[in-house]
């Protein structure tokens, strides 16, 4: 089956930890990205990567790091300098060449910070 | 100018009504439109998308029409279903943006 696959679905965290989130595709995308979503709200932008080992800050990056080392893989950690870090983070992909640049959405990891 | 404005932002139908969820875009290089739905604790799933060079996307009872000249978009259910209640999200996007920009979005309900 191709798609986003995000672990786990569910994350517990004790404040002051950090904690990293997978997001792993298997659509041979170029292109990968993090939004973060809180209740109610929409999507905002937290990383996105057009090739391996390049990235870019989103609208929301501080506390937030990345690494691209696989085309496959575009994992997120959430550092103990997010202020507010629960909440429904959500990985997608796409392709980047033509005019093709659909975006596919995993489905999610829901982060709980106590 | 690189907002995407999504209106209303929640909205109620009585079954078999048509809702009609509308965004409103600046930027002239967007030229791929496309429609999420997201159900409650899912990841959003693209929906339909259109390109500026047609006026109306249809797809089973979901259709966008497109104002180039307004620079507007909207998506239209048709014979809406409870099953149809959902977030909906509009977004705009161009070539070599590497990104796209989300609307704000919509919380529909279909009541029985």
């Amino acid at each position: 089956d191709g798609g986003i696959t995000q672990s786990p679905k569910y994350l517990f965290r004790k404040e002051g930890q950090n904690v990293t989130l997978s997001c792993e595709q298997n659509l041979n995308h170029d292109a990968m990205y993090w939004y973060r979503q809180d209740p109610g709200q929409g999507l905002r932008l937290i990383y996105y990567s057009q090739i391996v080992n390049d990235f870019q800050k989103g609208d929301i990056a501080e506390g937030y790091s990345v690494s691209r080392e696989k085309k496959e893989s575009f994992p997120l950690t959430v550092t103990s300098a997010q202020k507010n870090p629960t909440a429904f983070y959500l990985c997608a992909s796409s392709i980047t060449t033509g005019i093709n640049y659909e975006q596919y959405f995993g489905p999610g990891t829901r982060l709980t910070v106590t | 100018q690189q907002q995407v404005k999504q209106s209303p932002q929640s909205l109620i139908v009585q079954k078999g009504g048509i809702p009609i969820i509308n965004c409103a875009y600046e930027n002239t290089a967007f030229d791929y439109f496309p429609w999420y739905q997201q159900f409650p604790g899912k990841g959003p799933a693209l929906l339909i998308a259109i390109r500026p060079d047609v006026s109306e996307k249809k797809e089973g009872r979901f259709t966008i029409s497109f104002n180039k000249s307004a620079k507007q978009f909207s998506l239209h259910i048709m014979d809406s279903q409870p099953g149809d209640s959902a977030t909906y999200f509009c977004a705009a996007g161009a070539r070599g943006a590497q990104k796209l920009v989300f609307g704000q979005g919509t919380r529909l309900t279909i009541n029985p």
